[in-house]
């Protein structure tokens, strides 16, 4: 199986800060490479797919980037609802496989 | 509006058995493959299980491979997961997961989730 490394696992933040979670597989998943924002007690929500791809609806002040191994959410101007934890999702190969979490905080 | 509704979950012994249902709304079921992700309590997201659009195909985690069975009916728009042979670590909360896009043989990403059954296994 493809293993996702998420780094760091949590993150102290502000209001307004510039946010960046990195996200490493095992091995090349060329752009097969997606992110979740979830919130305590709710479903997972789908911000970005095809590494860099913004799902519709999602606020542009959120980025991804990256291709074969290394890939990185950004969070630009933190707002006060995007305390959460951050996961990326490798849908390359079957099973897929998710990263541990990045926990972002005030 | 799509949505997706599960149900089943609750308390089951180690070795015993539970169903889930999920059903689908908003949306043309049977053209979409359906999974199943868990989350076990304060952990990270785990991938179970997927069926195709029209269950042909099946897909489990090795986790679960031998004692889960997914399976749907389409004219019900509900997917199910049979969990057999139940483990304490099978303790989690289940989500039933709808992909983005239409594909065949792969699992592309999660645009739209349940709210989530919780499955609880006491030894």
């Amino acid at each position: 199986d493809i293993q996702m490394t998420q780094s760091p696992s949590s993150l102290s933040a502000s209001i307004r800060d510039r946010v960046t979670i990195t996200c490493r597989a095992s091995q090349n998943i060329r752009t097969y490479l997606n992110w979740y924002q979830q919130k305590p007690g709710k479903a997972p929500n789908l911000l970005i797919y095809a590494a860099s791809s913004l799902q519709s609806g999602v606020p542009s002040r959120f980025s991804g980037s990256g291709s074969g191994t290394d890939f990185t959410l950004t969070i630009t101007n933190l707002q006060p609802e995007d305390f959460a934890t951050y996961y990326c999702q490798q849908s390359y190969k079957i099973p897929t496989t998710f990263g541990g979490g990045t926990k972002v905080d005030i | 509006e799509m949505r997706l509704l599960e149900s089943g979950g609750g308390l089951a012994q180690r070795g015993g058995s539970l169903r889930l249902s999920c059903e689908g709304s908003g949306f043309t079921f049977s053209s979409y493959a359906m999974n199943w992700v868990r989350q076990a309590p304060g952990k990270g997201l785990e991938w179970v299980s997927g069926t195709s659009g029209s269950g042909n195909n099946t897909y489990y985690a090795d986790s679960v491979k031998g004692r889960f069975t997914i399976s749907r009916d389409n004219s019900k728009n509900t997917v199910f997961l049979q969990m057999n042979s139940l483990r304490v670590d099978d303790t989690a909360v289940y989500y039933c997961a709808k992909p983005r896009i239409v594909v065949v043989a792969a699992i592309p990403e999660f645009d739209l989730w349940g709210q989530g059954t919780l499955v609880s296994v006491s030894s």
